[in-house]
């Protein structure tokens, strides 16, 4: 399967704990994006990323959130202290490069807080 | 501040129908626009739209775009229960896409 990968599927934490989100992009594509989307909510934007270079993360918050793509293995988002409020989907997308403005999604990770 | 307003928020059709999903932007610097289509997952990408008044097509879906009147229409012609899902709009910004809160769409057989 060639397509944008990402586990675990579903993941439940206790408020406090860390979650740790895994993405690995298409085939080919060396641009990773991650969106959160919240029940009844579009899809939001939190950060882009090249391999080892963090390009934008005006939508990451400030505090808790952080987010790496080693030159080698998958994207990570890393969220720390969890608390309900980071109970959402959260997608990553991948594209070829620049001026490649198609962004491919993969399957999300529900995160729930309890 | 860029915007992407979707209409309906929600629609129920009956197979065989026809239904238009309406998709209206304000952005400061236009690249391009996307149409996704979300069942349970992941979105899935249907169409990039960047120059006004050309028509893309794939089977029974098509979307057009107005640059000047600021919108796009998504059409679905003889709708299947399969159909359902939320149908997303996007604009291309600098780095990420910028979505719309989508059209939830039910088709009825």
């Amino acid at each position: 399967n060639a397509g944008v990968m990402q586990n675990p599927r579903h993941l439940v934490r206790r408020r406090g704990q860390e979650a740790r989100l895994r993405c690995s992009p298409m085939k080919g594509h060396s641009h990773v994006y991650w969106y959160r989307q919240l029940p009844e909510e579009g899809l939001k934007f939190m950060v882009y990323l090249q391999k080892e270079n963090i390009i934008d993360e005006s939508g990451m918050p400030k505090e808790r959130f952080s987010a790496e793509f080693p030159k080698e293995g998958p994207s990570i988002l890393r969220i720390q202290q969890v608390v309900r409020g980071d109970s959402a989907a959260y997608f990553c997308a991948s594209s070829a490069g620049v001026g490649s403005y198609e962004q491919y999604f993969g399957p999300g990770t529900r995160l729930t807080v309890t | 501040e860029d915007k992407v307003v979707q209409s309906p928020l929600s629609l129920v059709v009956h197979e065989g129908d026809t239904v238009t999903l309406n998709c209206s932007y304000e952005v400061t610097n236009f690249r391009s626009l996307l149409w996704y289509k979300q069942e349970k997952k992941a979105p899935t990408f249907l169409f990039m739209l960047t120059s006004s008044g050309i028509e893309k097509k794939s089977g029974r879906l098509s979307s057009i775009l107005d640059k000047k009147e600021l919108f796009s229409i998504l059409n679905i012609t003889a709708t299947q229960t399969g159909d359902s899902a939320i149908y997303l709009c996007a604009l291309t910004g600098a780095n990420n896409l910028f979505f719309g809160t989508g059209t939830r769409l039910t088709v009825i057989p």
